[in-house]
């Protein structure tokens, strides 16, 4: 079975840019996670969405990220406009669950963004 | 709101060595979960703890969860190359929403 799936794998942007970050979760997972990752602040929780619906965004940063889940299938996360600081590896993960109790999370191998 | 704090933060050891890192609750745990991560890829489960007390063993590493939930340890055994990467805890946060979060990470490096 194809795990969960994150593109582009690298990406190289300047300032000011719009960035898309793109994941499939695995089929008939009904939880979806986008995290963060970065040296100085580990790894950090931006959004989760139960059923494609978002329940806890808390963790965004700032008004120029925003996420949207379309359908089961699909979750965008998108950085408008970029800044240098928003370089990090992004990871999206997801679990059958839909409950609260979530267990294991299948992470996808995540995306790279280096803003220069 | 919940934080979880790794022990230590890096960790070098030379290959066939024991070693133990451990992970410790701001507030009491429901779940506490233990993940590896290879540099440069995604993170890999290992194991679930829920019950005070509780201990899980998958080859050379064993995980426990104190009795009051609030501090957990995973340890390896006769260390190898293959266990270094990054060992993360994660854990439930909040009521009402749960946000799944994760402690600040140990780095281990195995020498052979």
């Amino acid at each position: 079975d194809a795990g969960v799936i994150q593109s582009p794998r690298h990406e190289v942007t300047e300032m000011g840019q719009e960035v898309t970050l793109r994941c499939k979760p695995i089929s008939g997972h009904n939880s979806l996670f986008w995290y963060r990752q970065t040296m100085m602040r580990g790894l950090e929780l931006l959004i989760y969405f139960n059923n494609n619906v978002p329940i806890d965004d808390s963790g965004m940063p700032e008004d120029r990220f925003s996420a949207k889940m379309p359908n089961a299938s699909f979750s965008t996360l998108k950085i408008q406009p970029s800044e240098p600081r928003d370089s990090a590896v992004y990871f999206c993960a997801s679990n059958p669950s839909d409950r609260g109790f979530y267990g294991e999370l299948f992470f996808g191998e995540g995306s790279r963004l280096t803003v220069l | 709101s919940q934080e979880l704090e790794q022990s230590p933060q890096s960790l070098i050891v030379q290959e066939g060595k024991n070693l133990t890192i451990n992970c410790t609750s701001s507030k009491t745990l429901y779940g506490l979960y233990w993940y590896k991560q290879k540099y440069g890829e995604g993170l890999i489960f290992l194991m679930m703890l829920q019950k005070g007390g509780e201990e899980k063993s998958h080859e050379k590493i064993t995980a426990k969860l104190d009795e009051k939930k609030q501090q957990s340890s995973l340890h390896i055994t006769a260390s190898q190359p293959s266990h270094a990467g990054i060992y993360l805890c994660g854990a439930l946060s909040g009521s009402g929403t749960y946000k799944y979060i994760f402690g600040t990470g140990t780095r281990l490096k195995v020498l052979a």
